[in-house]
């Protein structure tokens, strides 16, 4: 399809465990952000990619979480050790550029056990 | 740090009630999006309003953006089972590469 794809959909983890979120972004967005949402809440920015330029990161919650996104395109997001508190889902979306319109995947539902 | 709050968290409704759900700021919007969010999928955008005091229809639902700019409502006229979902309100504040989203007015139309 066209739209934002995103893998697991589900992910069921022990605490300490590590795991690989991954997103495919709409082809041509050079924008990408990663959102986290908590049962029934909002989305809490995370990290965004435009382009060559350095991510944002000033939303991850702490040093276990990374991401990267390879060649403009694919983004993984890691989180180590895993904590229960880390259960959420885990959305991307991508843009044709800073201030477009984001188009989201429907995300990776993530529990810890 | 820019807030945004939406109101009511919660409503439930009868299929072909009226409902108006608001989104306010704790300062000036660039822009406002509105989008609906169904259980196990992504957030799907409805709108974007820019211009104070600008009025937006997209079928059953009108979108206003308040004129200082500062907040916006969503209004639905004679809701449908269809409707229900999360409805979220974001902005982009100026300088920032980044949304900020509301916490979101969940709501269920019962048929």
């Amino acid at each position: 399809g066209a739209g934002v794809s995103q893998s697991p959909s589900n992910k069921v983890t022990e605490k300490g465990k590590d795991v690989e979120l991954r997103c495919d972004p709409i082809s041509g967005h050079t924008a990408l952000y990663w959102y986290r949402q908590s049962l029934g809440q909002g989305l809490e920015f995370l990290i965004y990619f435009q382009g060559n330029s350095a991510p944002d990161k000033s939303g991850l919650p702490s040093d276990r979480f990374s991401a990267e996104r390879t060649g403009g395109s694919v983004s993984t997001l890691t989180i180590q050790r895993t904590q229960q508190e880390d259960s959420a889902v885990y959305l991307c979306a991508s843009s044709l550029g800073t201030r477009q319109p984001q188009h989201f995947g429907d995300g990776t539902r993530l529990s810890i056990l | 740090t820019q807030l945004l709050e939406q109101s009511p968290q919660f409503l439930s409704i009868q299929e072909g009630e009226n409902l108006t759900v608001y989104c306010n700021s704790s300062s000036v919007f660039s822009s406002l999006q509105w989008y609906r969010q169904e259980p196990g999928e992504g957030p799907v955008l409805l709108v974007t309003v820019v211009t104070g005091g600008e009025v937006k229809k997209l079928k059953r639902l009108t979108f206003q953006f308040g004129d200082a700019r500062k907040d916006s409502s969503l209004h639905i006229t004679a809701a449908q089972p269809g409707d229900t979902g999360l409805y979220l309100c974001a902005e982009y504040p100026s300088g920032t590469y980044k949304y900020i989203f509301g916490t979101g007015t969940r709501l269920k139309v019962l048929a």
